[in-house]
């Protein structure tokens, strides 16, 4: 079985320049997660997506973050214009979701964002 | 509001010993309970979760964690570690406020020396 993919690996920007990330979760998977990790910390949901719904966006910095998940699968999280301090690891997740009670998340590589 | 508590920054133990990761929680109603793992340069994994029935939850690796209701902990352990068991531990919750929410711990680093 496939794991969470994610891309890029790495990207370095420029404060007030914008960048993109893309998530591609497990087959099957109805809920998806991106979250922000700042170095020695936990990892912190930005947003959760039920199917393509959202679940939970309550920490998202909407004034320049978006997310969406179109047709349920695929997963785009974007910053514009980023700031010093988002500079981060971004990890996405998926998990089975409500219908099937399994909760467990997998968690992809992680996008590792140094904003300069 | 809803919280998780790792006390420690870092545990270290020797090859071979018992170790323990604590993790403490704050949330209303019945908790869902995580533990995942992150090794070096590689994306966190999920170990072991506690939703009901037997307070004893056994997981990956050898690893097994003890839900204390009374005293809100979900202690991570195992009888005998392994160097390769060096890495970051995070513990979570998911527990409904408002909605259903997982929350993370700030993470406990083990090393395990030979």
């Amino acid at each position: 079985e496939a794991g969470v993919a994610q891309s890029p690996r790495y990207k370095i920007i420029e404060k007030r320049q914008s960048v993109a990330f893309w998530c591609n979760p497990i087959s099957g998977h109805a809920t998806l997660y991106w979250y922000q990790q700042i170095l020695g910390q936990g990892p912190k949901l930005l947003i959760q997506f039920q199917n393509n719904g959202v679940v939970d966006d309550s920490q998202l910095p909407k004034d320049r973050f978006s997310a969406e998940r179109l047709k349920g699968v695929d997963s785009t999280l974007k910053i514009q214009p980023a700031k010093l301090e988002d500079s981060a690891v971004y990890l996405c997740a998926s998990s089975l979701g409500r219908a099937s009670g399994s909760y467990e998340q997998y968690f992809g590589p992680g996008t590792r964002l140094t904003v300069t | 509001a809803q919280s998780v508590a790792q006390p420690e920054d870092q545990v270290n133990v020797a090859e071979g010993n018992p170790l323990t990761v604590k993790c403490t929680y704050s949330v209303s109603g019945n908790p869902y309970l995580f533990w995942y793992v992150q090794y070096p340069n590689r994306g966190l994994q999920f170990l072991l979760k506690y939703i009901t029935g037997d307070n004893l939850v056994k997981g990956s690796y050898g690893f097994e964690a003890e839900f204390n209701k009374s005293q809100t902990s979900f202690h991570l352990k195992k009888p005998s570690a392994l160097v390769s068991d060096s890495a970051l531990y995070f513990c979570a919750v998911r527990s409904y406020t408002g909605g259903f929410k997982t929350i993370f711990g700030a993470g406990t680093r083990l090393f395990v020396k030979a």
